[in-house]
């Protein structure tokens, strides 16, 4: 099972919008509405962000936003602050065979 | 605040053993699944195995099948990573991670990870 594929870097100002991208194939991502993100700055453990698609866990700002259509889900950061420069990465529940399959992860640069 | 803490990696040869531990507090450890992800220096997160809460059902990636094996012990709220047979490509940083009280296909908490290097 290969990765979900990302973007391998995303930049913006502060201020603005980015949108990450995380394509899969009808096996995991278009298949079911089981799309987490998640939020890892150097060194430190990941930090979900979204799940299920588009449900964002208490704590974590109305900033973040998912969304997914088709085989593609997209993670959008508005408002862009320094503090969101880190690593981002989709994951997807894939079926009874695989489980898991995480994207390939795309760094935020904030201008 | 619920918390995991790993511990148990360090370095080893290729061919040799080691086995992780994941310690849960201030969580109902023996109500949820638990997981293994790994991450290879530089690079993505990859799921590796999970268990159910009782300890019944059990699933791997298919790169550590037959030479890994997760484990649980809920009365010391504590999660095990059996790993045999390693190899260089299993070089990584090993969190545990459980989706907690969401109890869904999510990872919402991590351990601060337990950095594992096979190498002669």
């Amino acid at each position: 099972q290969s990765a979900l594929t990302q973007p391998r870097s995303v930049s913006g100002s502060p201020g603005q919008s980015v949108a990450i991208s995380c394509t899969g194939t009808s096996s995991d991502v278009g298949g079911n509405n089981l799309v987490s993100w998640y939020q890892q700055h150097p060194g430190k453990a990941p930090k979900l962000i979204i799940y299920d698609v588009t449900k964002r866990p208490s704590g974590v700002p109305d900033r973040f936003s998912g969304s997914k259509s088709g085989n593609t889900a997209s993670l959008t950061i508005s408002g862009l602050l320094a503090g969101d420069e880190a690593d981002y990465y989709c994951c997807s529940y894939a079926g009874s065979n695989t489980f898991y399959v995480f994207g390939t992860g795309t760094t935020v640069t904030v201008l | 605040e619920m918390q995991l803490v790993e511990s148990g990696g360090g370095l080893v040869q290729p061919g040799g053993s080691l086995r992780l531990s994941c310690a849960a507090s201030e969580f109902t450890f023996s109500s949820y699944w638990m997981h293994w992800v790994r991450q290879a220096p530089g690079k993505g997160l990859v799921w590796v195995s999970r268990m159910n809460s009782d300890g019944s059902t059990t699933n791997y990636a298919d790169s550590v099948k037959g030479r890994f094996t997760i484990s649980r012990d809920n009365a010391r709220n504590t999660l095990y990573l059996q790993m045999n047979s390693l190899r260089a490509e299993d070089t990584a940083v090993y969190y545990c991670a459980s989706p907690g009280v969401r109890d869904g296909y999510n990872f919402d908490i991590w351990g601060q990870g337990t950095m594992v290097t096979v190498s002669s």
